[in-house]
């Protein structure tokens, strides 16, 4: 089945600051790849998602790149605030009869003003 | 408004004590599913539905049941509760494929 590894575990970068969370995937049919963000004692809220037939995308100060061949995708946070601190997990579809999501592990991420 | 229900919010029951956790979404999805978050291991999935009537163990269904009898509906069963079963517990529902919307979770306490 998919399994998706999710880097760093924790990021801490100053307000203004770009970050970078990476995450991989294991199956190369998956073709869905979305990242949500959970704030402290909130549910996980989708941000930002991509599919297998685009390279990027673009929402504001956030961005998803997804390299196939090398199955990663990353999300980019620009000109980051203290509100961007939170939780952020990338998951991708497991394409068997379930097309279920799987989660990477979270980053936690630390804006300092 | 789209949005899935869950309910109770907090929950703090004896070991062994049955329990239902409720999960209502009113957009029409047919895939369901219950995830449980520790800390440490990120979400992991518990059950599924594909849709009514259709469901299958996810990654960790030890001790769980879920039913799926409506399409608006997922509850989440404890039929013994154990300590290790504390946890904090999500639902969410989407179109396959597709973008997952989250309950808003059930910090659940076995004692």
């Amino acid at each position: 089945g998919e399994n998706v590894e999710q880097h760093p575990s924790t990021l801490s970068v100053q307000e203004g600051d770009s970050a970078v969370i990476k995450c991989t995937y294991s199956d190369s049919a998956s073709n869905y790849f979305p990242w949500y963000k959970q704030e402290l004692g909130k549910r996980p809220q989708l941000i930002i998602d991509i599919r297998s037939n685009v390279g990027e995308k673009k929402d504001q100060r956030i961005a998803v790149t997804l390299n196939k061949t090398a199955k990663h995708f990353s999300l980019h946070i620009t000109e980051t605030q203290p509100e961007d601190s939170a939780v952020y997990f990338c998951a991708a579809t497991q394409m068997d009869s379930s097309y279920k999501l799987i989660f990477g592990s979270g980053t936690r991420l630390l804006v300092r003003p | 408004e789209a949005q899935v229900t869950q309910n109770p919010r907090y929950l703090i029951t004896v070991t062994g004590k049955k329990l239902t956790v409720t999960c209502s979404q009113n957009m029409n999805h047919e895939y369901m599913s219950w995830y449980r978050q520790d800390p440490g291991l990120g979400l992991r999935q518990i059950y599924y539905s594909m849709n009514v009537e259709v469901t299958d163990k996810g990654d960790v269904p030890e001790g769980y049941k879920v039913s799926r009898k409506e399409k608006r509906n997922f509850p989440l069963i404890l039929e013994s509760p154990s300590p290790n079963q504390t946890s904090l517990y999500f639902c969410a529902s989407s179109f396959p494929q597709g973008r997952a919307f989250f309950g808003q979770g059930t910090r659940l306490t076995v004692v």
